[in-house]
């Protein structure tokens, strides 16, 4: 049974770019997270899909987007690159929007240069 | 807004000894506490969690208990192994009976054990 993959492992972009970052959920999920994590940091929650729609969001700006596709695997993109914008991206997945254990992904390492 | 802190560190430890990381949360009403922990170059995994006042988690010896009179949910164990080297990280979520699942983190404590 596959956990959640995400891919890349690592980007390097360059300021102004953009990325976008891929998450296919643990095999039975439905609902899939976004977090951020800098280094040396907890992660912070960006946003959550269930039902191919953003239910919930954290404080983070509109260059942060994201979409769900109706196999339940979800896209992260970023415009307009910063420096800032460095760190590991983790996707989790969950069975149900309504569950409360999440799965975690090993992330996407993005520098930004 | 709702917030979790957690004992700074690093923390080291020799094999056996006793484990307390410490962690506190503000929050309003009834949340839901874990705590996560990152292995080396491993993705982070959820070791225990508590939904109620009063619930012990536990898991691999491992244990929390949820006490709402000081908004507390400290991570104890009785005898530490190398391989219990790792991050602990505490965070919470909204109450089990809402759906608000946005899990809020503290920093992270990282844990090393000597042989």
């Amino acid at each position: 049974d596959a956990g959640v993959t995400q891919s890349p492992t690592h980007l390097i972009k360059t300021r102004g770019q953009q990325v976008t970052l891929r998450c296919s959920p643990k095999s039975g999920h439905d609902t899939v997270s976004w977090y951020q994590q800098a280094l040396g940091q907890g992660p912070q929650f960006i946003f959550q899909y269930y039902e191919e729609e953003e239910r919930q969001r954290g404080n983070f700006p509109d260059r942060f987007s994201g979409h769900q596709f109706p196999n339940y695997s979800s896209e992260l993109n970023v415009n307009a690159l910063l420096l800032g914008d460095s760190a590991l991206y983790l996707c989790a997945s969950s069975r149900t929007f309504f569950s409360y254990e999440q799965y975690f992904g090993p992330g996407t390492r993005l520098t930004v240069t | 807004g709702d917030s979790v802190t957690q004992m700074e560190g690093p923390v080291t430890l020799s094999e056996e000894a006793f484990l307390t990381i410490n962690c506190t949360y503000t929050a309003t009403g009834y949340p839901s506490l874990f705590w996560y922990v990152q292995y080396p170059g491993e993705g982070l995994q959820l070791l225990l969690k508590a939904t109620k006042a009063d619930d012990k988690g536990s898991n691999k010896g491992f244990e929390a208990t949820y006490r709402k009179e000081t908004t507390s949910f400290h991570l104890e164990k009785g005898s530490v192994q190398v391989s219990d080297s790792a991050v602990y990280f505490c965070a919470l979520s909204g109450p089990i009976a809402g759906n608000n699942r946005k899990l809020i983190w503290g920093l992270g404590t990282s844990l090393a054990v000597n042989p």
